[in-house]
């Protein structure tokens, strides 16, 4: 069974500082990985999504890939309160249905 | 990305009554479209793989024949929650894939369904 991992946390961070979130994935097939934020009471929003191994960046979002360890990390540079929500990860594999994490909670106190 | 409206945005019924819930992909045609379901401070839970002009796919321990999904249109999918209860009061987002060589999802906005 396809399984994806991540700290339900909640991690806090303060304002200003840099937000390490880790993902884990189980299927060595999986080709795509997607990052999303979903604030309470609302719907996932996409932050980023990278395919191949390395950094991808965009703004103060820096996502990272490692295939060969089954690794993909969110980084959020200069934390704001707004950041504040639950970050999930998800994983596919191009046909098929994304696998998502069970989330982790992001709080970034002022 | 995609652009993804549902409709309702909520509803509350009485119990033993239809809810059914609209899901638009407004910028693309999408032959594909999935149903989730989350309970509170729980993650999403994929009920269905909605497909264009065919039958739905469902996860395992979803039923079928509560849960009724058609997707008539490259445009629309509907949910009809079927004789609902309480235990089924939830937050039912659907999403979309972005087309043709990518498949990252966009989910639409989320249907809060209460029933008492």
């Amino acid at each position: 069974q396809k399984e994806v991992e991540q700290n339900s946390g909640p991690l806090s961070v303060p304002e200003g500082a840099i937000a390490s979130l880790n993902c884990t994935y189980s299927d060595r097939g999986s080709q795509s990985f997607f990052w999303y934020r979903q604030y309470s009471g609302k719907s996932p929003e996409l932050i980023m999504s990278i395919y191949s191994n390395g950094d991808k960046e965009d703004g103060r979002f820096t996502a990272q890939l490692n295939k060969a360890s089954q690794y993909v990390s969110l980084l959020i540079r200069d934390s704001q309160p707004s950041d504040s929500a639950t970050y999930l990860c998800a994983v596919g594999n191009y046909g098929q249905n994304f696998v998502f994490g069970p989330g982790t909670r992001l709080s970034v106190l002022p | 990305g995609a652009v993804v409206s549902q409709h309702p945005s909520w509803v509350i019924c009485k119990s033993g009554t239809s809810v059914k819930i609209e899901c638009r992909s407004l910028d693309f045609q999408a032959t594909t479209m999935f149903w989730y379901r989350q309970f509170p401070k729980k993650s999403l839970m994929l009920m269905a793989t909605s497909n264009e002009g065919s039958k739905a796919t469902y996860e395992q321990g979803v039923e079928k024949d509560k849960f009724l999904i058609n997707h008539a249109s490259l445009t629309l999918s509907t949910l009809t929650v079927t004789s609902a209860h309480p235990e089924d009061s939830s937050f039912y987002i659907c999403s979309t894939s972005g087309g043709v060589g990518t498949d990252t999802q966009y989910f639409g906005p989320g249907t809060r369904l209460t029933v008492l």
